[in-house]
């Protein structure tokens, strides 16, 4: 079953722009992970926030986690064509063995 | 490039065919997870093993099995295939320690298609 929704589920931005993405779910968790996924194939980790952490950046990354909304957030500044991707957001839950549970993604096209 | 490995790249089975598929762990990964991602969602949890032994399954029948050997790479066998197990299949490796298992790193994935 899916934890997390993501929203939008599609998301056209221009180059430059940033783009930010919402992920909503049901449990509590011990942390929340964002990955992104290229044409269908592997996923590639991006960051993770803890559940005690309220904001964290990487890079043209920042994500935002409010526990008592059950939500994060994901923007990217200054978009490039290469950002092109789906982004899913994935929970870890106590005691789940620190089995991911995903969303459906969205699916960002940043355009040149 | 995660150091994950997965073979083959793409695979066509019939209905009732039994498929294995393979994953070779990123070096010093001892946990292996397997997902099931089928077309525009979200990765599935299908299982976990950690030290050779299953250590978590998801919501998935016991037609779908597992091994992880000595050298941490893994199996994924699905047996009596149906249709609906047309999807991408993910394994990510991990490192179980005392900070936990909390980054997993794909491989690219293999395709089944059953027709």
């Amino acid at each position: 079953s899916q934890q997390g929704e993501e929203d939008p589920q599609a998301l056209s931005i221009q180059e430059g722009e940033n783009a930010t993405m919402n992920c909503s779910y049901k449990t509590s968790i011990n942390n929340l992970q964002w990955y992104r996924q290229n044409s269908g194939r592997g996923l590639v980790h991006l960051i993770l926030i803890r559940s005690n952490e309220r904001e964290k950046h990487s890079g043209r990354l920042r994500v935002t986690l409010d526990t008592s909304k059950k939500s994060s957030s994901l923007l990217i500044t200054a978009s490039r064509a290469a950002d092109t991707a789906s982004y899913f957001c994935a929970t870890v839950t106590p005691g789940s063995n620190y089995k991911l549970t995903f969303g459906k993604g969205t699916l960002l096209t940043v355009n040149p | 490039e995660t150091g994950v490995t997965q073979s083959p790249t793409h695979l066509i089975k019939t209905r009732g065919q039994q498929v294995t598929l393979r994953c070779s762990s990123q070096s010093g990964h001892n946990t292996v997870s397997w997902y099931q991602q089928a077309l525009g969602q979200g990765p599935q949890f299908i299982f976990q093993y950690y030290r050779e032994e299953e250590n978590g399954r998801g919501n998935f029948p016991p037609r779908f099995s597992g091994l992880q050997f000595p050298n941490y790479s893994s199996e994924l066998n699905v047996n009596a295939l149906e249709l609906d197990d047309s999807a991408l299949y993910l394994c990510a490796s991990s490192l179980a320690s005392s900070g936990g298992r909390e980054t997993q790193y794909f491989g690219p994935g293999t395709r089944l298609l059953v027709l």
